[in-house]
């Protein structure tokens, strides 16, 4: 079955870019997205992008997927206080309706 | 778009008690819907999901059960909590096509067994 990675903490400074990275197994992959957990909330919908696409901008977040490589990533411009949050990474697999995900990644944002 | 109403929000429980967390969810008709488990490392776990009224299946066998009695129902259930089972208990539905097939959470409930 579908594995998704993704590491598990990332600090940056206040007004700096992150980059969260994930990588996924199943290159039948049809769509990946983006979740945001704050605090004792449950999980948020940021941003998805289906398989035919490489990038998705929206606003301050950009999605690029690298389908040779398996690989998605989540970069922030501009990153405030208020981005703090478990970043979580899934993809759903073709013919499947119920998505992988990953541990999540810890996003630290100091000033 | 979908809204999901999870409660209760927050509950303590004694070891060997009931529990019965619901979920509803407006906006939408025969929905997917999913109970998730979140546990203090983080990850996900799916625990049950329903594709229709009365069809629950079960990802992984534990002291929980799910009942769906309504097309916007989903609830999840125990006759004696373990400690074990502590953690944040997630509803979840699927939203359309047009939508990438996203999973939406909702505010998800805390089970402390004690």
């Amino acid at each position: 079955g579908e594995d998704v990675e993704q590491s598990l903490f990332l600090s940056v400074r206040e007004g700096d870019s992150s980059v969260i990275n994930c990588t996924y197994t199943d290159s039948s992959s049809t769509y990946l997205y983006w979740y945001k957990q704050e605090p004792g909330a449950g999980l948020q919908l940021l941003t998805y992008i289906f398989s035919n696409m490489d990038m998705k901008q929206d606003q301050r977040l950009t999605v690029l997927l690298n389908k040779k490589d398996k690989h998605l990533s989540l970069r922030i411009a501009d990153t405030q206080t208020g981005d703090s949050a478990i970043y979580f990474c899934a993809a759903l697999s073709g013919g499947s309706y119920i998505p992988t995900f990953g541990r999540g990644t810890s996003l630290i944002v100091h000033p | 778009s979908q809204t999901i109403h999870q409660w209760p929000a927050t509950l303590v429980q004694p070891v060997g008690s009931p529990l019965s967390l619901e979920c509803t969810v407006e906006g939408t008709s025969n929905p997917n819907l999913y109970w998730y488990r979140q546990a203090a490392g983080r990850g996900l776990q799916l625990l049950f999901y329903s594709v229709g009224i009365g069809q629950i299946s079960s990802e992984v066998p534990q002291n929980l059960s799910a009942s769906r009695p309504q097309d916007r129902q989903f609830i999840l259930s125990s006759k004696k909590l373990l400690l074990s089972d502590s953690g944040f208990y997630l509803c979840a539905v699927t939203g359309t096509p047009s939508s990438g097939n996203t999973i939406y959470f909702g505010e998800g409930s805390w089970l402390t067994v004690v």
